[in-house]
């Protein structure tokens, strides 16, 4: 039983770089979540999915991008890497919405842009 | 102001003591409260979870929920070095979007 899984787990990029953080669930669930979380901050929600197809913004979407073609799948595109993205992030999931059901999180990628 | 405050500690107490972590929160919209337990380089994990107010009981764990002062407390009775961790609290109000915001999390250290 995998739950969530992220890729990669650590990744160190150069200022001006690309990547993609992958985020896989095996659980059905139709919510998605992206969130970063810096030290002291708690956690901040970048992109969420409420189904495969449909996306939208959260509470700090600039300089991201997410793409939902699958129920499992829901990754997270950097574009031109700059410091204030080095953070940890962490993909969640969901069968309902939060207040019936929980969401369950993945382990992480810790990013750092240099 | 921020939505839901915490105090972020740290906290540092003896084995078998009794730990209170406390949030508060400014939007009254608010009616499903989570407290969430993160382990050092692991995700949140789900700890417990309250509709609107009450208290709710697991084992060592009790949840509290006010919501005419807008304070929600968790409660760790007979703490083991094993609670050490950061502890989430989250709070969403009824929406299709499922959205949480969290608190900033409370670092706990519970020592032998």
């Amino acid at each position: 039983n995998a739950g969530v899984t992220q890729t990669p787990k650590f990744r160190i990029l150069k200022i001006g770089q690309s990547m993609t953080l992958q985020c896989t669930q095996d659980m059905n669930h139709n919510y998605m979540y992206w969130y970063r979380q810096d030290p002291g901050m708690g956690l901040k929600l970048i992109y969420y999915s409420v189904g495969a197809g449909i996306t939208d913004k959260g509470e700090v979407p600039n300089g991201y991008n997410v793409s939902r073609s699958t129920t499992e799948d829901f990754p997270l595109r950097l574009e031109l890497a700059a410091p204030s993205q080095t953070s940890v992030y962490f993909c969640a999931s969901s069968y309902s919405t939060p207040g019936s059901q929980p969401q369950h999180f993945g382990d992480g990628t810790r990013l750092s842009i240099l | 102001q921020k939505e839901v405050e915490q105090d972020p500690g740290p906290l540092s107490v003896p084995e078998g003591a009794i730990v209170s972590l406390n949030c508060t929160y400014s939007n009254s919209a608010f009616q499903y409260f989570m407290w969430y337990r993160q382990y050092s380089r692991k995700g949140p994990e789900l700890l417990m979870y309250t509709y609107s107010s009450g208290n709710k009981e697991d084992g060592r764990f009790t949840a509290q929920v006010d919501k005419s002062s807008k304070y929600i407390s968790l409660f760790i009775r007979d703490s083991q070095p094993s609670d050490s961790a950061t502890y989430l609290c989250a709070m969403s109000a009824i929406s299709n979007t499922g959205k949480l915001i969290f608190g900033q999390g409370t670092t706990l250290q519970v020592k032998p």
